[in-house]
């Protein structure tokens, strides 16, 4: 079965800062999809950036990038130039592409602070 | 084009009570999944419906259930609540088959509450 991991049950970063969430999971599929979710307080969860496994180039969406290593089975979330809402919990996800099935594998999360 | 909706967006039951929880998905999307996110367990796939036909299960007892409608909205139904089942009820619609969108869109889920 696969299994997703966040290490960092927090993190914080001042305003206009750099910080890197880390994610690892394992998977004995070649083929599949990763993403990062935020939830704000409000509870909606928003998709923030997503991954294809076949796709050797870093998937970038304005402030955030993502830095993925196959092979060690790694999807770091990069934000940069933080701004304070971006105070939220970081969900790493994963789906397979093989099975037809939409379903997501979440790892367990970090809440991530913005000091002003 | 409006987002996922759930419905209700809290709920305070008895144990033994059952419940049902609604989720109308964005429009044209096929597939519906629903997660139960508590500070415990985290996010866990319940089930997921994918033209009106349960695709995928999770690891829940038989008390939850679940089932889609033509229209692509789903319902989930719990039965015989416990004090356990008090938890963030999540929907999530897809366009499936993927076909190049494998995203996943959020409602801003159901509270419930068992006292």
């Amino acid at each position: 079965a696969q299994t997703v991991t966040q290490s960092q049950p927090e993190m914080s970063v001042q305003e206009a800062e750099t910080v890197t969430l880390s994610c690892t999971y394992d998977t004995s599929e070649s083929d599949y999809y990763l993403f990062w979710y935020k939830q704000p307080p409000s509870r909606q969860m928003i998709l923030v950036i997503r991954q294809e496994a076949y796709k050797q180039q870093n998937a970038t969406e304005n402030r955030f990038s993502v830095n993925f290593q196959k092979a060690a089975k790694s999807f770091s979330l990069k934000i940069s130039d933080s701004q304070l809402g971006d105070a939220a919990m970081y969900f790493c996800a994963y789906r397979a592409t093989q099975g037809g099935s939409e379903k997501l594998v979440f790892g367990k999360g970090t809440k991530l602070t913005v000091n002003p | 084009k409006a987002g996922v909706t759930q419905t209700p967006r809290y709920l305070i039951k008895t144990r033994g009570q059952q419940v049902t929880l609604s989720c109308s998905p964005i429009s044209g999307h096929r597939s519906v999944s629903w997660y139960q996110q508590t500070p415990g367990q985290g996010l866990q796939f319940l089930f997921e419906y994918f033209s009106e036909t349960q695709r995928n299960k999770g690891n829940f007892p038989g008390r939850f259930s679940g089932r889609q409608f033509s229209n692509s909205r789903s319902e989930m139904n719990v039965s015989t609540l416990e004090l356990g089942d008090s938890a963030l009820y999540l929907c999530a619609s897809s366009l499936a088959p993927t076909g190049g969108y494998p995203e996943a869109f959020f409602g801003q889920g159901t509270r419930l509450t068992v006292v």
